[in-house]
């Protein structure tokens, strides 16, 4: 069975910062990886999608990276600002052939001040 | 388009009573999923819908649960009778094909306190 950590479950920092969020999972057989954003009181947005067979993508700010052999991605930050402050998740959907069945981490909570 | 519409945002019960939250999905959006959000668990799936055909309802926790979804723009997830347990976020998304090929786009959540 697919698991997801995120470790650390929040994590503080200063405005201007760059920073690394981590997600591992216990099976490397995945289609892809979805990391996401969360506001409190908000669903989820999508910021970055990986397929299995991309190493990294990037957005703005934002670079996600995936090791498939060590069951491990990372979200980077460059220049983190107060608004970047939301709790970020990770997915993986667990199976090669592609399935609808995402399997989420519990999330790192972060907080950028000013 | 106004994103995936969930309703009501908020809802406090009793035990015992019916709870109903509603969703609209994106149009054209082919796939419908409910989850449920938690402390203890994080997010869940419970049913998700392929043109508005129910395909895996292997998390929908017990009975008391259903989702219906009656045409493409309008889905149901009832809960009855409702226990404190159910205490939770019920969130509902779409997307466009599978969650092999495309993300999902969530609605802002339902927040259910049952008392």
């Amino acid at each position: 069975k697919q698991e997801v950590t995120q470790i650390p479950a929040a994590l503080s920092v200063p405005e201007g910062e760059n920073l690394v969020l981590n997600c591992s999972f216990t099976d490397s057989a995945i289609y892809n990886l979805q990391w996401f954003r969360q506001d409190p009181g908000k669903g989820l947005t999508s910021l970055l999608l990986i397929q299995s067979s991309q190493r990294e993508q990037t957005s703005g700010r934002l670079n996600a990276s995936l090791d498939k052999s060590s069951g491990r991605s990372t979200l980077y930050i460059a220049a983190s600002q107060p608004g970047d402050s939301a709790t970020y998740l990770c997915a993986v959907n667990p199976s090669q052939g592609g399935s609808e069945k995402l399997v989420f981490g519990k999330g790192t909570k972060l907080t950028v001040n000013p | 388009d106004a994103g995936v519409i969930q309703s009501p945002r908020h809802e406090v019960t009793e035990m015992g009573q019916e709870v109903t939250l509603r969703c609209k999905p994106i149009s054209g959006h082919d796939y419908l999923f409910w989850y449920r959000q938690t402390m203890m668990r994080g997010l869940e799936l419970l049913i998700y819908f392929n043109n508005n055909v129910p395909i895996d309802d292997s998390g929908m926790p017990e009975d008391r649960f259903s989702a219906k979804m009656p045409n493409a723009s309008f889905s149901t997830l009832k809960i009855q009778p409702s226990e404190p347990r159910d205490s939770a976020v019920y969130f509902c998304a779409s997307s466009l094909d599978s969650a092999g090929r495309e993300t999902q786009y969530f609605g802002p959540g339902t927040r259910l306190l049952v008392l």
